[in-house]
């Protein structure tokens, strides 16, 4: 079955600095990618997805991610943080039909 | 449409008791997924069904542990007898194929005590 590791339980950055969550996945046959945020209390929010074309996907509230086959990754980005970026950010990958995701990248901004 | 639905959004209960989950998709889903969200083991997969059909049941973690889908529009998962290492935010998440993104209700928070 598919799997997803995203390697860095908690960052901290400051506001306004750029940002950069790692995921990785294992999956034999192209998958199809996403990250989600999930703010307290909240369900989970589609930021972006790549099924496939152009490796460089953008989502919503400015973040985008870059699908790379040869490292089986596929790293959140975004330049610029803002204060309400804090949450909990999720990679998932689709294989065989169910969706699988990572343990969960914790974000905090500092002022 | 008013996205996938979950009910309760918070339930307490005691421990031996049954506790039953709701869950109502998005209208033309025919993808169905149960997870289960705690600090220690993150975001895990229980169970997912395809057209009503469960598919994989594999996340279930005990014989405890029973979900339903009688028609495309409900899914129940049923905890009996819940136990306190049950206590966890339970999602239901629903897409159009399973390979697309799935949308996720807000989650019922258990509480077994």
């Amino acid at each position: 079955a598919q799997s997803v590791t995203q390697p860095d339980i908690h960052i901290t950055v400051s506001e306004g600095a750029s940002l950069e969550l790692r995921c990785n996945y294992s999956y034999g046959a192209t998958p199809y990618l996403f990250w989600y945020v999930q703010s307290p209390g909240q369900g989970l929010q589609l930021l972006l997805k790549y099924f496939s074309g152009d490796t460089l996907v953008q989502g919503i509230k400015g973040f985008e991610a870059e699908f790379k086959r040869s490292q089986s990754s596929f790293n959140l980005r975004k330049p610029s943080v803002h204060w309400s970026d804090a949450a909990e950010y999720f990679c998932a990958v689709v294989g065989n039909n169910d969706m699988r995701f990572g343990a969960g990248t914790r974000l905090t901004v500092k002022p | 449409d008013a996205g996938v639905i979950q009910s309760p959004r918070h339930e307490v209960t005691e421990m031996g008791q049954e506790v039953t989950l709701r869950c109502k998709p998005i209208s033309g889903h025919n993808s169905l997924f149960w997870y289960r969200q705690t600090m220690m083991r993150g975001l895990e997969l229980l169970i997912y069904f395809n057209n009503n059909v469960p598919i994989d049941d594999s996340g279930m973690p005990e014989d405890r542990f029973s979900a339903k889908m009688p028609n495309a529009s409900f899914s129940t998962l049923k905890i009996q007898p819940s136990e306190p290492r049950d206590s966890a935010v339970y999602f239901c998440a629903s897409s159009f194929q399973g390979s697309t993104e799935a949308f996720f209700g807000q989650g019922t928070r258990l509480t077994v005590v």
